[in-house]
């Protein structure tokens, strides 16, 4: 099982649309949590981190499940400018506590006018 | 401007040419690290760094040396390159490993 995974889609939406990505997460001592956007071929952006009490920024919102270890992103109203990939973060600590994120493959998303 | 800096963005090499990848940051951060971005493989990490001359490998660091002897510049070098590390390259920075990071725009390196 991948320590983060998430439907690579892609999801096509129609303008104005609400849209729901999920992904799951192996380690259930995860702290960190994070929303990255990825455009084609360019780097990886923080889009919002994830708190245990859900949170929102404009049109997105996120949100934690940890008995069932998933995080969602809704995303209101697309815009066209919302067309990219979307990947999971979440970290995990290794025997020495140092700590590292773990990406996701990423969720694809095309909005349509 | 707060960034990670990465140089050169685009590079066209042959097998066995030792080249450098270059990585600096301007926001104090502790860890540093790479990645590569293969389609259908998404990032890798290649090593990271906790701090200054602390290294450590990643997930695929065969092919690939690091050095940290300061603490904004952390470079990628490939002492023999093989037309299997032909990839988009990710230099990242972070306060901590666990924190949120920051990207550099990317190298496309092709080695023929």
């Amino acid at each position: 099982r991948k320590e983060v995974e998430q439907d690579p889609g892609p999801f096509n939406v129609p303008e104005g649309a609400t849209v729901a990505f999920n992904c799951t997460y192996s380690n259930s001592a995860s702290q960190s949590f994070f929303w990255y956007r990825q455009d084609c071929r360019k780097e990886p952006k923080l889009l919002m981190s994830v708190y245990s009490s859900g949170n929102e920024d404009g049109r997105f919102t996120a949100q934690l499940n940890r008995a069932s270890q998933y995080i969602s992103l809704l995303i209101r109203d697309s815009k066209l400018s919302d067309s990219a990939t979307y990947l999971c973060v979440v970290n995990k600590f290794g025997s020495s506590n140092t700590g590292k994120l773990i990406f996701g493959q990423g969720t694809t998303l095309q909005v349509k006018p | 401007e707060a960034q990670v800096t990465q140089n050169p963005r685009y590079l066209i090499t042959v097998t066995g040419k030792k080249l450098t990848v270059t990585c600096s940051q301007n926001m104090n951060h502790e860890y540093m690290s790479w990645y590569r971005q293969d389609p259908g493989l998404g990032l890798r990490q290649i090593y990271y760094s906790m701090n200054v001359e602390v290294t450590d490998k990643g997930d695929v660091p065969e092919g690939y040396k690091v050095s940290r002897k300061e603490k904004r510049n952390f470079p990628l070098i490939l002492e023999s390159p093989s037309p299997n590390q032909t990839s988009l390259y990710f230099c990242a920075s972070s306060k901590r490993g666990y924190y949120e990071q920051y990207f550099g725009p990317g190298t496309r390196l092709t080695v023929t």
